[in-house]
């Protein structure tokens, strides 16, 4: 069975620095997506990365980037220029081809000014 | 990404009674999941509805519990039934897009007293 590993329960990063969040799966398939989601206080799940499991490009979305390392199956985030805004609850999360979501345990990122 | 709303945004019951989830989305979509997401921890999906047929559940989640609703493509209902603290929780709803992405609803705090 697919499972996803989060081993960093709580961060912190200082307002303007980086942080990177750390996410590693287990899975026999060869073609799956990977996605990275942001829990606020306000408990709405947002979308804040996509990763196709076939593309060897890191995707990247403004100030949000992704170390995507199918062979060690290691999905990493990082967060650049780090806003307080920022401060969640991140979600590390897998899925196959026509199966379900799988979610990681999550880690909780604080930011100080 | 399709817009999607949750009523109601949070409840307070006592047990043994039920409360009924409503999840609107603003385009059709063919499938919508249910998860559900104990105090500090991770997603755990509960069932899957497809409109026009029966929903699919988990395991550990039974329908007698858990009744779900898919009348046309742009709603669905969860309801927790016979309610207990234990089932103090968030409620979200999800959609899929583009066959691999989901994109949640705001979600339900339910409190059972």
């Amino acid at each position: 069975a697919q499972t996803v590993t989060q081993s960093q329960p709580e961060m912190s990063v200082q307002e303007a620095e980086t942080v990177t969040l750390s996410c590693t799966y287990d899975t026999s398939e060869s073609d799956y997506y990977l996605f990275w989601y942001k829990q606020p206080p306000s408990r709405q799940m947002i979308l804040v990365i996509r990763q196709e499991a076939y593309k060897q490009q890191n995707a990247t979305e403004n100030r949000f980037s992704v170390n995507f390392q199918k062979a060690a199956k290691s999905f990493s985030l990082k967060i650049s220029d780090s806003q307080l805004g920022d401060a969640a609850m991140y979600f590390c999360a897998y899925r196959s081809v026509r199966d379900k979501l799988i979610f990681g345990t999550g880690t909780r990122l604080q930011v100080f000014p | 990404s399709a817009v999607i709303s949750q009523k109601p945004s949070r409840d307070i019951c006592q047990r043994g009674t039920s409360l009924t989830i409503q999840c609107q989305v603003d385009s059709q979509v063919t499938m919508m999941f249910w998860y559900r997401q104990q105090p500090g921890q991770s997603l755990t999906l509960i069932a899957t509805a497809n409109q026009g047929s029966e929903a699919t559940y988990e395991s550990g989640f039974v329908i007698d519990k858990f009744p779900i609703s898919r009348p046309n493509l742009t709603f669905s209902t969860l309801t927790v039934s016979n309610m207990s603290p234990e089932d103090s929780s968030i409620y979200l709803c999800s959609v899929d897009e583009g066959g691999d992405t989901q994109y949640f609803g705001p979600g339900t705090r339910l409190t059972v007293l």
